[in-house]
């Protein structure tokens, strides 16, 4: 069965902290995963997709990476806007592009 | 705007009254998903489309249905709600590949 497991559940920083979220998965093969952001109240907002081991992406303060077993999304020097609840997701190469597997998310909170 | 919208935003009815919340996105993508989103339980598929009269079932499709005529529009139908079907639903669509999917800003759904 495939799976998604976010870590830490929460995690507080002060600002300027620098951190990692981890995502790691169990998909018989991977066809991508996906980094989102959400904030309370509103719909995951996409940030980006990563598709082979070794692979890097980057949008401004945030860093996202991709082994074979697990993803970290990097936050380098948080700022208080940058808290929020990450969502990793993953697309098995068996399945649907329309077949996204959400983790339960890692709750990001920047004080100041 | 390239947007999905979905509505009502919130919506409270009694068990056994049939429901319907409608999506609609006009990026002219070809998937389309329902989510719900569930305090510990995180994002869960409940059905997804490849194409127009193309769906399929996600991870917890009892009790709801989905129809896909038109390529933007993508119900929710609820033949008869319960009170474990009251949660957060998302409608998400995708152009597949590199993309994720983007959300609507949510429907919040309670069923006494």
């Amino acid at each position: 069965e495939d799976q998604v497991t976010q870590s830490p559940e929460a995690l507080r920083l002060q600002e300027g902290e620098s951190s990692s979220l981890n995502c790691s998965y169990t998909v018989s093969g991977l066809r991508g995963l996906f980094w989102y952001r959400q904030d309370p109240g509103k719909g995951p907002e996409f940030l980006f997709t990563l598709y082979s081991a070794g692979e890097e992406k980057e949008k401004e303060r945030l860093k996202a990476t991709l082994t074979k077993k697990e993803s970290f999304l990097h936050i380098t020097a948080p700022k208080p806007e940058d808290s929020a609840t990450y969502l990793c997701a993953v697309q098995a190469v068996r399945g649907s592009q329309g077949n996204l597997i959400f983790g339960k998310g890692t709750k990001l909170s920047v004080k100041p | 705007e390239a947007q999905v919208t979905q509505n009502p935003r919130y919506l409270i009815t009694v068990t056994g009254k049939k429901l319907t919340v409608t999506c609609s996105q006009n990026m002219n993508h070809e998937y389309m998903s329902w989510y719900r989103q569930d305090p510990g339980l995180g994002l869960r598929q409940i059905y997804y489309s490849m194409n127009v009269e193309v769906t399929d079932k996600g991870d917890v499709p009892e009790g709801y249905k989905v129809s896909r005529k038109e390529k933007r529009n993508f119900p929710l139908i609820l033949e008869s709600p319960s009170p474990n079907q009251t949660s957060l639903y998302f409608c998400a669509s995708r152009a597949g590949g590199h993309y994720g999917y983007t959300f609507g800003s949510g429907t919040r759904l309670t069923v006494v």
